[in-house]
């Protein structure tokens, strides 16, 4: 199948810094992919949807300033945490397919955690 | 509004054993219906999907799941458990399109020796 890459894999911060987390599609082009936080022991929360060459779409609750959102090429997509937070720290993933591969399969990066101190 | 519901947080069963893991959803249409695997610290791996062909699907890894109308159901069902089937296993619905989805919440499996 298809690959979805995040990097990286683990970061600590501290409180007040910013934290890039990339998303690659590493062998098709994503015009779409959706960026998710995941709390412990609980489902895949859907943050925005990223769109190649234009603004992202939040989903209601999500703040657009804390969490930035780059979409620059077909093939790479970027979260930031601005202002880190304690409460900031989750299990960030991305996802990238579904009808631009014809599947109906979403593919899904490793995930990314983020402790911030 | 489409919803996905998986009736048990956590199930526990003995390696050897057959595995059952219930969803049902709620849609004005018929959706696409998807089973997604995740261990711990990790992504999320596609086990098997329906999208109104076969209403018996089979998976990666011995896994299948029957779509049910009537019912409304996806249940992910395996005939033998294995030590390495521990994870969390998330019912998944198409909303629109097959890019926007609707995440279940979700059951751990765990495996006992």
């Amino acid at each position: 199948g298809a690959v979805v890459s995040q990097h990286p894999s683990w970061v600590i911060c501290k409180s007040g810094t910013s934290v890039k987390i990339e998303c690659r599609s590493l062998d098709f082009q994503a015009t779409t992919m959706f960026w998710y936080r995941q709390f412990p022991k609980q489902s895949l929360m859907l943050m925005a949807t990223s769109n190649e060459g234009s603004k992202a779409t939040y989903e209601q609750g999500v703040e657009k300033d804390k969490f930035l959102i780059n979409h620059a090429s077909l093939t790479l997509s970027t979260l930031t945490v601005t202002s880190a937070h304690p409460e900031d720290s989750s299990f960030y993933i991305c996802s990238a397919g579904g009808t631009i591969l014809g599947t109906g399969e979403l593919f899904f990066g490793e995930g990314s955690r983020l402790t911030v101190l | 509004a489409q919803s996905v519901t998986q009736l048990d947080s956590h199930v526990s069963v003995s390696e050897g054993t057959p595995v059952l893991l219930r969803c049902n959803y709620s849609s004005s249409y018929s959706p696409s219906l998807f089973w997604y695997v995740q261990h711990p610290n990790k992504g999320l791996q596609l086990l098997l999907k329906y999208t109104s062909a076969a209403t018996l699907v089979k998976g990666i890894n011995g896994f299948e799941a029957e779509f049910k109308k009537s019912e409304t159901s996806f249940h992910l069902t395996k005939p033998s458990a294995h030590m390495s089937d521990a994870a969390e296993y998330f019912c998944v619905a198409s909303k629109t399109s097959y890019d926007k989805v609707i995440f279940g919440p979700g059951t751990s499996l765990s495996v006992i020796p």
